[in-house]
């Protein structure tokens, strides 16, 4: 199957840094992928979808200044929490879709807990 | 706007026994399709199966069927002779023309060994 890796997999921070997460299809390419946060023992809220060399579409109530995302090539995107706050420790997600394993199916990364103190 | 709904938060089975998950989703769409996921404790989200809309006929994958109603909405999961591993957090979730997929707030099943 279509395998996304994310890195890093933990990430503990002080609270104002900026922290970069990527998110990489290792075996595919793919042309969309989307950003997920999910709280504990929640679902996942899907915070923005990126296409391969154009700006990404945020949800709404997202701020697309403090979650800065780039999709620069086929392979990578980064999610990059800016001045990071302690509301905005939780788990975030990425998925891939595209090429012939496109479908309509999504390929999910391991996630990434992010703990700001 | 597509909506998923999952009803049931919680549910245990015991184990070799059979669990039935349910969700219904509502969208005007006439092209879409229907996952179920599962989320175990390491977080990793696991494709359980899918169904396309436009098939009349439902989707097995080994002990895992689905009862696609598409008239009634209704998209359920039905898991064979659980077992241990299937414990986990199940999500619903749908998409459309857009790709976006949309979850059910998910249900955590139990496996009683």
């Amino acid at each position: 199957g279509a395998v996304v890796s994310q890195h890093p997999s933990r990430v503990i921070c002080k609270s104002g840094t900026s922290v970069k997460i990527e998110c990489r299809s290792l075996d595919f390419q793919a042309t969309t992928m989307f950003w997920y946060r999910q709280f504990p023992k929640q679902s996942l809220m899907l915070m923005a979808t990126s296409n391969e060399g154009s700006k990404a579409t945020y949800e709404q109530g997202v701020e697309k200044d403090k979650f800065l995302i780039n999709h620069a090539s086929l392979t990578l995107s980064t999610l990059t929490v800016t001045s990071a706050h302690p509301e905005d420790s939780s788990f975030y997600i990425c998925s891939a879709s595209g090429g012939y394993r496109g479908r309509n199916e999504q390929f999910f990364g391991p996630g990434t807990r992010l703990t700001v103190l | 706007a597509q909506t998923v709904t999952q009803s049931q938060p919680e549910m245990s089975v015991q184990e070799a026994e059979t669990v039935t998950l349910s969700c219904t989703y509502d969208t005007s769409e006439n092209n879409y399709y229907l996952f179920w996921y599962k989320q175990p404790p390491s977080r990793q989200m696991i494709l359980v199966i899918r169904q396309e809309a436009y098939k009349q006929q439902n989707a097995t994958e080994n002990r895992f069927s689905v009862n696609f109603q598409k008239a009634a909405k209704s998209f359920s999961l039905k898991i064979s002779d659980s077992q241990l591993g299937d414990t986990a957090m199940y999500f619903c979730g749908m998409s459309g023309a857009n790709s976006k997929l949309t979850f059910g707030k998910g249900i955590t099943l139990s496996v009683r060994p």
